[in-house]
């Protein structure tokens, strides 16, 4: 079975430092990752995803995630982050051969970030 | 080009009633996936439907719990006979077909059951 974990439930960065949230997950093969980004009260969005080729993968809002096939990470990156980027960040993970898009979530990292 | 589409946003309903949720995927897209968020905690996959098909109900409780993807219309998802601990949002998600395409969700419908 597939599983996501997300370390911290909380991050505090101030605004202009750089922001970093983890995440590791485990499948049986080659995993498809995703992070998505939730606002109170809406929906997920979709951030970035890495499905294969370069490790270093770049998506919405200046995001980064470095996909670690030893470590079995993928930390979402932001070089300087704003106060808007707080919100609750979830990793999701899908295994390649299983039908769908069906996706299994960490539990989620609330980011504040501070002026 | 309009966004997964789900309502009612907000849904309350008393012990025992029947709640159902509507969700109607963006358009071009005929898989719907079912989620289930508890406060605090992150998605749970409940149900994964392709057009009058259930694909994969692995995380549907077993009783009470419902879903179906007709041709026409939206996908329903139906709680019967609700409890207290039914409460929570639930967000439909869609994409265009199976592969590596993400999914794109709608906004949920936040359930309270009083």
């Amino acid at each position: 079975a597939q599983s996501v974990a997300q370390p911290e439930d909380q991050v505090n960065v101030a605004e202009g430092n750089p922001l970093t949230v983890k995440c590791t997950y485990s499948v049986s093969g080659n995993p498809y990752l995703f992070w998505y980004v939730q606002y109170p009260n809406r929906g997920l969005q979709f951030l970035l995803k890495y499905i294969t080729g370069d490790n270093l993968v770049k998506g919405s809002y200046g995001f980064e995630a470095e996909f670690n096939k030893s470590q079995t990470s993928f930390h979402l990156k932001k070089p300087s982050a704003l106060v808007s980027d707080s919100a609750l960040y979830f990793c999701a993970v899908r295994e390649i051969k299983a039908a769908g898009n069906k996706l299994t979530f960490g539990g989620g990292t609330r980011v504040l970030v501070k002026p | 080009n309009a966004g997964v589409m789900q309502n009612p946003r907000h849904l309350v309903r008393r012990r025992g009633q029947e709640a159902r949720l509507r969700c109607s995927p963006m358009k071009g897209h005929s898989h719907v996936y079912w989620y289930r968020q508890l406060p605090e905690e992150g998605l749970k996959f409940m149900v994964y439907l392709q057009k009058e098909n259930i694909i994969d109900e692995s995380g549907m409780p077993k009783e009470r719990f419902s879903a179906e993807f007709p041709k026409e219309g939206p996908s329903i998802l139906r709680i019967q006979q609700v409890v207290r601990g039914d409460s929570a949002a639930y967000f439909c998600a869609s994409s265009m077909r199976q592969g590596y395409t993400e999914a794109f969700f709608g906004q949920g419908t936040r359930l309270t059951v009083v």
